[in-house]
């Protein structure tokens, strides 16, 4: 059963602390993204790669990290640097590379509270 | 940069009635897409359309992808309340050999039964 899983759903953590969220997936695919969304609003692109080992900044990297081991995790972290850090925040992958297509295809979301 | 407008912001529509949809922008696509958002869930790929001129019909989804490849139509065929959710468009243009993914900012659609 193929897709892409992001966990936990929700997740609550106090001001100042760092906090990883977690994607995987088992699609085979080349690149992996990572998107911010606030109510209401669209999606803002954070990070993404698009092979492993390499990452590239979007346009809301602040206060944010990533890294890419293996192909089918691309874990983000908040840092206590990111000013704003309760959003919902949607992971996706897209074949990229291997087929040449870049249909991106998400995850179901986590929720980040940070009190 | 690319940038694409996409309206309504949102719609409130009865039960029953089509409802349609659009994006547009200045520069040109060479592929679209359109996604569905419930809340509180990640978005789902409805249609992708690749050829100017396209059609594509996905249930009671109907897309098209512009003559000029700047715009593209959604439209839903006798809607239920389950069709609410937030619609986005997303265009892909090719920068070199990499394909470069742009969304707009959604359609919030309301359905009253």
């Amino acid at each position: 059963d193929g897709g892409i899983t992001q966990s936990p759903k929700y997740l609550f953590r106090k001001e100042g602390q760092n906090v990883t969220l977690s994607c995987e997936q088992n699609l085979n695919h080349d690149a992996m993204y990572w998107y911010r969304q606030d109510p209401g609003q669209g999606l803002r692109l954070i990070y993404y790669s698009q092979i492993v080992n390499d990452f590239q900044k979007g346009d809301i990297a602040e206060g944010y990290s990533v890294s890419r081991e293996k192909k089918e995790s691309f874990p983000l972290t908040v840092t206590s640097a990111q000013k704003n850090p309760t959003a919902f925040y949607l992971c996706a992958s897209s074949p990229h590379g291997t087929s040449g297509t870049d249909e991106q295809f998400f995850g179901p979301g986590t929720r980040l509270t940070v009190l | 940069g690319q940038q694409l407008n996409q309206s309504p912001q949102s719609m409130f529509i009865q039960e029953g009635e089509d409802v349609s949809m659009n994006c547009t922008s200045s520069s040109i696509f060479n592929t679209w897409l359109w996604y569905k958002q419930e809340p509180g869930e990640g978005p789902v790929l409805l249609i992708a359309l690749y050829k100017a001129g396209e059609l594509t019909s996905n249930g009671r989804l109907t897309a098209q992808f512009g003559i000029t490849r700047k715009d593209s139509f959604l439209n839903i065929s006798a809607s239920i309340p389950s069709d609410v959710g937030i619609y986005f468009c997303a265009g892909i243009y090719y920068g070199g050999s990499q394909g470069n993914l742009i969304f707009g900012k959604g359609t919030k659609l309301s359905v009253k039964p």
